[in-house]
């Protein structure tokens, strides 16, 4: 199947400081996600972006759908210690009619030192 | 909060039980889907219901049987389990566009943590 490589597997930061991670695929996606999840707790989506060379932001979050659309990346301006948790990219599979599946990377744990 | 609800939040069970995992959506969202995650791991897809007919099935055992009773009703029905499959069990749902495929962005619940002795 599908393999979403996502780097840095995991950083440790300062506060304040900014943080960037990316991911990458074998084959063109269609939708690239970014999700946070904290320890214990399912998922929470951030950026959904639908559109080759798209830059959408969120707050301090700020991501990019790839020209290529086999890559996107995300960016955290100012980290603050909330910020703590793994992210993961996922990208959407276009399958036949009713089968599309949503695919996720490998993951970057982040760490936030105060 | 979210507002897809899982129930129970943890489980532990013998390889003998049945149990059954519950989600609860009020979207209105029309794809289901169930996910397993192993520590440190990211959430690998089982299944996916769409207007509540089962779409996809990634080759998960029998063991593992789904039903989708209603919109807003997900089940996991759970029967002889082994010790590796203990996992963070994951509900979401999504909207449906054009023909029925379901959007890109899944909204999870927090999960149901399932221990096999």
């Amino acid at each position: 199947g599908q393999q979403l490589n996502q780097s840095p597997q995991s950083m440790f930061i300062q506060e304040g400081e900014d943080v960037s991670m990316n991911c990458t695929s074998s084959s063109i996606f269609n939708t690239w996600l970014w999700y946070k999840q904290d320890p214990g707790e399912g998922p929470v989506l951030l950026i959904a972006l639908y559109k080759a060379g798209e830059l959408t932001s969120n707050g301090r979050l700020t991501a990019q759908f790839g020209i290529t659309r086999k890559d996107s990346f995300l960016n955290i301006s100012a980290s603050i210690p909330s910020d703590v948790g793994i992210y993961f990219c996922a990208g959407r599979e276009r399958g036949t009619y009713n089968t599309d599946k949503l695919i996720f990377g490998t993951g970057t744990r982040l760490q936030v030192f105060p | 909060d979210t507002e897809v609800t899982q129930t129970p939040k943890h489980l532990v069970m013998g390889m003998t039980n049945k149990k059954s995992l519950k989600c609860e959506q009020h979207m209105g969202h029309r794809a289901m889907y169930w996910y397993k995650q192993k520590a440190k791991k990211p959430p690998e897809l089982m299944f996916v219901y769409s207007y509540e007919k089962l779409s996809i099935n990634e080759s998960v055992p029998s063991r593992f049987s789904p039903e989708c009773p209603n919109s807003s009703l997900l089940n996991l029905h759970l029967h002889a389990l082994q010790p590796e499959d203990s996992a963070l069990y994951l509900c979401a749902s999504s909207q449906t566009v054009g023909r029925g495929g379901p959007t890109g962005e899944l909204f999870f619940g927090e999960g149901s943590r399932l221990t096999v002795l």
